[in-house]
């Protein structure tokens, strides 16, 4: 079974700052099915990234993912007020399933 | 635009069934697989169960398998989450979820609702 690890827990940064998510698999994974969420306060999660690179619709070009085999990476160059959340990285397997990691929350420093 | 609406949560006893609806418009729902995914209060994200288009295949989570069903009716633009033998362990938010193919194939969820929120107490 395969176990998503996101790191760190808690990352605290000020505005304008660059922010560098990590997400390790357990095992090999297909980069095409690695998606990366935001969760806001009180929100639904909102789909940032998928194919482990690519933008969903309406995402900003401050986001940006990269990362094959079992190292993703998700890197926010600019931080406006509203990214400070909690971001989920996301793999599909072929079960079918999806399995989130435990999440990384990035808070006001 | 794309628009997810759960609904049917509420507070339920353990034992008891409750059954979650998610009302889709702004596209073609009976183009598109469905998720339900669940986060219990204060932790991360749990997928539950997967249906295709035409509800041909389903897939569930082993923690649900056997309580849970998903169904859909598209019809109705209207995506069912029916839940049996309900635990403690099942209090969550649960939402509903688009794939953006119609077998679930792209394996994320590209659209989300706001969720409705399953509390299991006695």
């Amino acid at each position: 079974e395969i176990v998503l690890t996101q790191s760190p827990g808690t990352l605290s940064l000020s505005p304008g700052e660059r922010a560098t998510l990590s997400c390790r698999a357990s095992q090999s994974v297909s980069s095409s099915y690695l998606a990366w969420y935001q969760q806001r306060p009180g929100q639904a999660p909102r789909l940032l990234i998928y194919g482990a690179s690519k933008r969903a619709t309406g995402i900003p070009d401050r986001f940006s993912g990269s990362g094959s085999g079992t190292d993703f990476t998700l890197t926010i160059t600019r931080l406006e007020p509203e990214d400070f959340a909690v971001y989920y990285c996301q793999q599909y397997v072929n079960s079918p399933s999806l399995i989130f990691g435990g999440g990384t929350k990035v808070e006001i420093k | 635009q794309v628009q997810l609406v759960e609904s049917g949560g509420g507070v339920v006893q353990p034992g008891r069934s409750l059954r979650l609806s998610c009302a889709a418009s702004g596209f073609t729902f009976s183009s598109f697989g469905m998720h339900w995914v669940r986060q219990a209060p204060g932790k991360g994200l749990e997928w539950m169960a997967v249906i295709w288009y035409d509800e041909s295949n389903k897939y569930y989570a082993d923690s649900v398998k056997g309580r849970f069903t998903i169904s859909r009716d598209n019809s109705k633009n209207t995506l069912y989450l029916q839940m049996n033998s309900l635990r403690v362990e099942d209090t969550a938010v649960y939402y509903c979820a688009r794939d953006p193919s119609s077998t679930a194939a792209a394996g994320r969820g590209d659209y989300w609702g706001r969720g409705t929120l399953v509390t299991v107490s006695s």
